[in-house]
């Protein structure tokens, strides 16, 4: 069965050091890669994708993601973290099989502590 | 700026009732997809629309339907409504190709 899966339910994180949400995907193909972020009673925002190309992914307020298809992963970062970065974060995975059903991850709580 | 409208951002219904979640999108995309949100469950599937009057069932269909008369606006329906239905409800919608998913605002909907 395909799946994406996020290993840490919640990560913490000190201002102004970097941070890693995890996500690793099961899918077969090439799939497209989203990470959405969604802030307290919100819908959710798209952040970053991967299609093809570069395996390092530059998105929105300054977050990246790494592709690594070996590993079937696909880890957000950013190299310095700000309180208001503290939210609830998705990966998303899409089978490039004419589908456009995403399939997500549980979630990642990010608490960035000041 | 694209958007994807929710019609209520929280509504309070009474079990047995039914109800109807809106959802409208400015953008004239294909497809259309209802989800909810729980804690730890992440985001499930009810329904989806790849055009108009077309719908798909997705990983959590039973009771609900839904109704897709005009390209922009997917409707989701509770036929009666119970307890086990109070969650967060995430209307999406995408073009065709893989530019991603633009989510509204969310409803969130308790049943009493």
């Amino acid at each position: 069965a395909q799946s994406v899966a996020q290993p840490e339910d919640q990560v913490n994180v000190a201002e102004g050091n970097p941070l890693t949400v995890k996500c690793t995907y099961s899918v077969s193909g090439n799939p497209y890669l989203f990470w959405y972020v969604q802030y307290p009673n919100r819908g959710l925002q798209f952040l970053l994708k991967y299609i093809t190309g570069d395996n390092l992914v530059k998105g929105s307020y300054g977050f990246e993601a790494e592709f690594n298809k070996s590993q079937t992963s696909f880890h957000l970062k950013k190299p310095s973290a700000l309180v208001s970065d503290s939210a609830l974060y998705f990966c998303a995975v899409s089978p490039t099989s004419g589908t456009y059903k995403y399939i997500f991850g549980t979630g990642t709580r990010l608490k960035v502590l000041a | 700026d694209v958007k994807v409208t929710q019609s209520s951002r929280y509504l309070v219904k009474r079990t047995g009732e039914k109800v109807f979640l809106e959802c409208v999108q400015d953008m004239d995309h294909e497809n259309m997809f209802w989800y909810r949100q729980d804690p730890g469950l992440g985001l499930r599937l009810i329904y989806f629309s790849y055009d108009v009057k077309m719908k798909e069932k997705g990983d959590i269909p039973e009771g609900y339907s839904v109704s897709r008369e005009k390209k922009e606006r997917f409707s989701l329906i509770l036929e009666s409504a119970s307890t086990n239905q109070t969650s967060m409800y995430l209307c999406a919608s995408t073009p065709s190709g893989g530019s991603g998913y633009t989510f509204g605002s969310g409803t969130r909907l308790t049943v009493v």
